[in-house]
């Protein structure tokens, strides 16, 4: 168990809907990151967050956001979605975010139907 | 710029013998360098770290790996498989600290034969 925490564990929706992925870092930790896993994408880095501050953004699309929040939880809003979202969605957590070892949580696997 | 290649998709081993998964990086700065096992429907888990301490790095579950800057090489070693070993295996390089991104490779499936 890393201490990083994400719910739900499974999300089933429509397309064009909007969904909301949450997750609680591990204690102490200031930096939040999130990941899409898909089978033809990979392993592919979203976007970063450094207590609420957003820190570095990857390959994540316009219909998707994101926020840290003043106790440190993230959510990840996935909006207009598409049959191609669906995909196993990660987060980590780490110190400083500069770096160091990023802890993951198990994820939340998305399904778009 | 960071880059991973992993050289191998897949990997199969026979129970006992040993394994190497094979990483190459690219880094413009000294690069933190991380290998994490995925287990079926599982989180990442972290095996070890380089960290330009020791250039061999001891990790979990029996796992080792050896920075070799000359050959801009980071390879995964154990010397006997166990079934429980069958995962995706990520080969991963930052920038250290004077950056922030993790760049992963595109992972090796290790198969262990009973």
């Amino acid at each position: 168990d890393s201490g990083v925490t994400q719910t739900p564990k499974h999300l089933i929706t429509a397309t064009g809907q909007r969904v909301t992925l949450r997750c609680s870092p591990r204690s102490g930790d200031l930096s939040v990151y999130w990941y899409q896993q898909s089978l033809d994408q990979g392993l592919q880095f979203l976007i970063q967050y450094y207590n609420g501050e957003e820190r570095a953004k990857g390959n994540i699309l316009e219909r998707f956001s994101a926020q840290q929040f003043p106790d440190l939880h993230s959510e990840l809003n996935l909006s207009s979605l598409e049959l191609g979202d669906s995909a196993l969605y990660f987060c980590a957590s780490s110190v400083t975010g500069l770096g160091e070892t990023q802890y993951f949580g198990p994820g939340t696997r998305l399904l778009v139907l | 710029a960071q880059s991973v290649t992993q050289l191998d998709s897949h990997v199969s081993v026979s129970e006992g013998t040993p394994v190497l998964l094979r990483c190459n990086y690219s880094s413009s700065y000294s690069p933190s360098l991380f290998w994490y096992v995925q287990h079926p429907n599982k989180g990442l888990q972290l095996l070890l770290k380089y960290t330009s301490a020791a250039t061999l790095v001891k990790g979990i579950n029996g796992f080792e790996a050896e920075f070799k800057k000359s050959e801009t090489s980071f390879h995964l070693t154990k010397p006997s498989a166990h079934m429980s070993d069958a995962a995706e295996y990520f080969c991963v390089v930052s920038e250290g600290n004077t950056g922030n991104q993790f760049y992963f490779g595109t992972g090796t499936s290790l198969t262990v034969i009973p």
